[in-house]
């Protein structure tokens, strides 16, 4: 079945740094959403890219879609505290919503 | 604040029993997805409903697992018998009509089989 793969499992940085977070599909992908999930919260949708070669902007997070449509990534400038947390990538279905979930990166920023 | 209420937030019970958690999407929510996460891993998909058909259950759920959505409204899961290995958080998210796209996913009910 469909596997997503995201690298690295945690990342430590100080804060001011930046931070990026690979993600890889095992399938190509219809489209592949990014959620944020802070410690003892539930996931919480930040954007969802559908194009090939797609980049979105929000802030200071910048996404990627791979040509393939089979990688991603979301990029960190200047890292806050408050970016605190772990970061899912998600594959998912055009005709049935579902996403399949990647393990996940931990965020830790120092101050 | 997603709109998605689940109940309750806690569980804990011993080995063998049943539990059963509820999930309360909002009205604009026709699909209802059900996910269990453990400790440092993603979200792992377990079943969908559009309304309150159940249209896909991952292959990796035990039959000691059931789910309805009656009404196409509140979705329940229950979980029978219930191991050690069921201890997880169980996450119910609402997906609105007519859309691909962002998950609404409720706060989640935490199981704990001791």
């Amino acid at each position: 079945g469909q596997q997503v793969m995201q690298i690295p499992q945690y990342q430590h940085v100080q804060e001011g740094e930046d931070f990026t977070t690979y993600c890889n599909s095992s399938t190509t992908l219809s489209n592949i959403q990014w959620y944020k999930q802070r410690p003892g919260g539930h996931p919480v949708f930040l954007i969802q890219l559908v194009k090939s070669g797609e980049v979105k902007k929000q802030k200071r997070l910048t996404f990627q879609f791979g040509e393939a449509k089979k990688n991603s990534s979301l990029h960190i400038t200047a890292t806050q505290t408050t970016d605190v947390g772990t970061y899912f990538c998600a594959g998912g279905s055009s005709n049935t919503g579902k996403l399949i979930f990647g393990q996940g990166t931990t965020l830790q920023v120092k101050p | 604040d997603t709109g998605v209420s689940q109940d309750p937030r806690h569980k804990i019970t011993k080995r063998g029993q049943n539990v059963t958690f509820r999930c309360d999407p909002i009205s604009e929510h026709n699909r209802l997805y059900w996910y269990r996460q453990t400790l440092g891993q993603g979200p792992e998909f377990l079943t969908y409903f559009q309304n309150e058909a159940q249209l896909e259950k991952s292959r990796l759920l035990s039959d000691r697992f059931s789910a309805e959505r009656p009404k196409g409204s509140f979705s329940t899961l229950e979980i029978q018998r219930t191991e050690q290995g069921d201890s997880a958080m169980y996450l119910c998210a609402g997906l609105d009509r007519g859309r691909t796209g962002e998950l609404f996913f409720g706060e989640g009910s935490r199981l704990t089989v001791l």
